[in-house]
């Protein structure tokens, strides 16, 4: 079984530049995460997805962050314009469905902000 | 609150036991779970643990919760060079609903001496 997977896996970009990562979660997951991991820091969720809805997005900062997940399959975080504080691992996760325990991980795109 | 904590390092010789330790704020977690992140990878889920257990098995692995203190330990026995990599507790809150949030403590670093 294939796992998440996610590109770029790093990026460098200039402050009040956009910048835009893409995720392919696991075939038949219905439920997908966006977390942000600051080095040094646990992962924080951003965004989760349950097929092409959103359940939870309360720690998005929306005056630059976005995401969408269309067709209920892959999805798409931007960043728009960045700051330098947005320097971080972004992981997608995605899992069977919303209560189901296990969450699976992707392998991170490390985003540098100059 | 929401509030993982962990100790941020330790070093133990290969074959000695390893005890890494997790406090959490919220009564009301349902599962508690340990994850391990090797460099440039994703985390993987090594074991969780249900709120109305006290211990959990699996392997080399023993999770052992302390529901009263929020406090959970994760015990690797027989320590090899390949279980070095950064361990994340995490908590699922227990608010219910279509959220699947995990809320991840800062990681502990185990450093394993050959």
């Amino acid at each position: 079984e294939a796992g998440v997977a996610q590109s770029p896996r790093y990026k460098i970009i200039e402050k009040r530049q956009s910048v835009a990562f893409w995720c392919n979660p696991i075939s038949g997951h219905a439920t997908l995460y966006w977390y942000q991991q600051i080095l040094g820091q646990g992962p924080k969720l951003l965004i989760q997805f349950q097929n092409n809805g959103v359940v939870d997005d309360s720690q998005l900062p929306k005056d630059r962050f976005s995401a969408e997940r269309l067709k209920g399959v892959d999805s798409t975080l931007k960043i728009q314009p960045a700051k330098l504080e947005d320097s971080a691992v972004y992981l997608c996760a995605s899992s069977l469905e919303a209560s189901y325990n296990e969450q699976f991980f992707g392998p991170g795109t490390r985003l540098t902000v100059l | 609150g929401e509030d993982v904590e962990q100790s941020l390092f330790l070093s133990v010789r290969e074959g000695d036991s390893s005890v890494i330790n997790c406090t959490y704020t919220d009564s009301s977690s349902t599962y508690l779970y340990w994850y391990k992140q090797e460099p440039g990878a994703g985390l993987q889920l090594l074991t969780y643990i249900f709120s109305n257990m006290d211990m959990k098995q699996d392997q080399r692995l023993t999770v052992l919760l302390n529901k009263k203190d929020k406090h959970l330990s994760l015990r690797i026995a027989d320590t090899q060079t390949g279980d070095s990599a950064i361990y994340f507790c995490a908590e699922k809150p227990g608010y219910g609903g279509a959220t699947n949030k995990l809320i991840f403590g800062t990681g502990t670093l185990l450093a394993v001496q050959p």
